[in-house]
């Protein structure tokens, strides 16, 4: 078993659906994290948890929200998107918040809006 | 802000043989960490080496080692007996007080 879980995998929803993307990490892990990873682009970093509390959100559209309802399960919900958001999204844990930890990521999920 | 450039956005190299993948990085900070992390196609991003910049030692995992030049502020990794398993995509990050940022990435591609 893995220690960041990501589901699903892929994801094609049209711009007027609502759909969520899951996280889960069996690790222990204070701190979340979303990433989005789009090709050619560096990994953009959405949201930041630690111990539940959102602490960072870089200026992402309000058609992404997160919740983070206990330390182990991470959200993002989806609504109204836009074909640019397309893109690979990544979750990621550490064990506290903060730059110098290793960051464990999950496999990812797949998200085309057409 | 800081930047992390990976000027390779893809390098080729045959089983066995060594390779050396780029990444360069602009900050006024002193104290940081750098970080490489490889992402396999369709499979989990995961840590291959990190240095303290504290540090003058070079960081070294099995046949993964970096050539960290502080005042240059570069920061390359180099793949020794490459094996087929390394094929991926590899990620520079640099990580300050409280910032990670991620280069480009780029692509090694691996022949046997």
């Amino acid at each position: 078993e893995t220690g960041v879980t990501q589901t699903p995998r892929h994801l094609v929803m049209g711009m007027t659906n609502k759909k969520s993307l899951k996280c889960e990490q069996h690790l222990g892990h204070n701190a979340m994290y979303w990433y989005k990873q789009s090709a050619k682009k560096p990994l953009e970093l959405m949201f930041v948890y630690s111990l539940e509390e959102r602490v960072e959100n870089n200026s992402v559209p309000s058609r992404f929200s997160p919740e983070c309802p206990n330390s182990s399960h991470l959200f993002l919900h989806l609504h109204t998107l836009q074909p640019e958001d397309s893109a690979l999204y990544l979750c990621a844990s550490s064990q506290d918040l903060g730059v110098a930890g290793e960051l464990f990521f999950g496999e990812g999920s797949r998200l085309t809006v057409l | 802000a800081q930047t992390v450039t990976q000027s390779q956005p893809e390098m080729s190299v045959q089983e066995a043989e060594t390779v050396t993948l780029s990444c360069t990085y602009d900050t006024s900070e002193s104290d940081y960490y750098l970080f490489w992390y490889k992402q396999p196609p369709s499979r989990q991003m995961i840590l291959v080496i990190r240095q303290e910049a504290y540090k003058q030692q070079n960081a070294t995992e099995n046949r993964f080692s970096v050539n960290f030049q502080k005042a240059a502020k570069s920061f390359s990794l180099k793949i020794s007996d490459s094996q087929l398993g390394d094929a991926a995509m590899y990620f520079c990050a640099w990580a300050g007080y409280s910032t990670l940022t991620f280069g480009k990435g780029t692509m090694l591609l691996v022949s046997p």
